[in-house]
């Protein structure tokens, strides 16, 4: 079974400032995604960035960027230049590969990481 | 396009009461997801879709969890009896493959609250 483990239950950072989210999985699989999910307090899930396993280039999307570690299966989240509008959960996600979907361990999310931004 | 539309966005209902939630994935999209959040226990998925079949229902918690999908544009997730501890938010989630590459598109949820 996959597992994900976030282990910040909570950070904060200073608006402007950026901040790390860690996020460790566990899997036997060798082609997967991962991603990072943020739900605002409106609590709708909206997804910030993704990453496919066999891509060596770290995924990038604006002020969002992942710094996706193989061999070590780590997978965490930089913002930079943190905004009041990036408070939120964020979630990391493990997905198999579609053809490899047996069942739900194949899709996991981890516990989450509350985010606040202080002006 | 619309995004997964679920309902209602909040019930209250008494212990007992039979609870239905529904959801409206995105048009065509083949791939339909029950989730439920609790501050105790997170994310859990509950029960997942591919072309309106259940693949697998080892997530949800008991008998009294149900979910079907009869057509590709409706699915409904139901709780009879429903007890307090189901008290949750219930997400919906739809995606396509190969198209979106596992990214879910979630509804906005339907927060549960049972006396």
């Amino acid at each position: 079974a996959q597992t994900v483990t976030q282990s910040q239950p909570e950070m904060s950072v200073q608006e402007a400032e950026t901040v790390t989210l860690s996020c460790t999985y566990d899997t036997s699989e060798s082609n997967y995604y991962l991603f990072w999910y943020k739900q605002p307090p409106s609590r709708q899930m909206i997804l910030v960035i993704r990453q496919e396993a066999y891509k060596q280039q770290n995924a990038t999307e604006n002020r969002f960027s992942v710094n996706f570690q193989k061999a070590a299966k780590s997978f965490s989240l930089k913002i930079s230049d943190s905004q009041l509008g990036d408070t939120a959960m964020y979630f990391c996600a493990f997905m198999k590969e579609r053809q490899l979907l047996y069942n739900n361990n194949d899709m996991r999310f981890g516990a989450g990481t509350r985010l606040t931004v202080k002006p | 396009d619309a995004g997964v539309i679920q309902s209602p966005r909040h019930e209250v209902t008494e212990m007992g009461q039979e609870v239905t939630l529904r959801c409206k994935p995105i048009s065509g999209h083949d791939y339909l997801f029950w989730y439920r959040q609790t501050m105790m226990r997170g994310l859990e998925l509950l029960i997942y879709f591919n072309n309106n079949v259940p693949i697998d229902d080892s997530g949800m918690p008991e008998d009294r969890f149900s979910a079907k999908m009869p057509n590709a544009s409706f699915s409904t997730l139901k709780i009879q009896p429903s007890e307090p501890r189901d008290s949750a938010v219930y997400f919906c989630a739809s995606t396509s493959f190969p198209l979106h590459t596992g990214e879910l598109f979630f509804g906005e949820g339907s927060r549960l609250t049972v006396l």
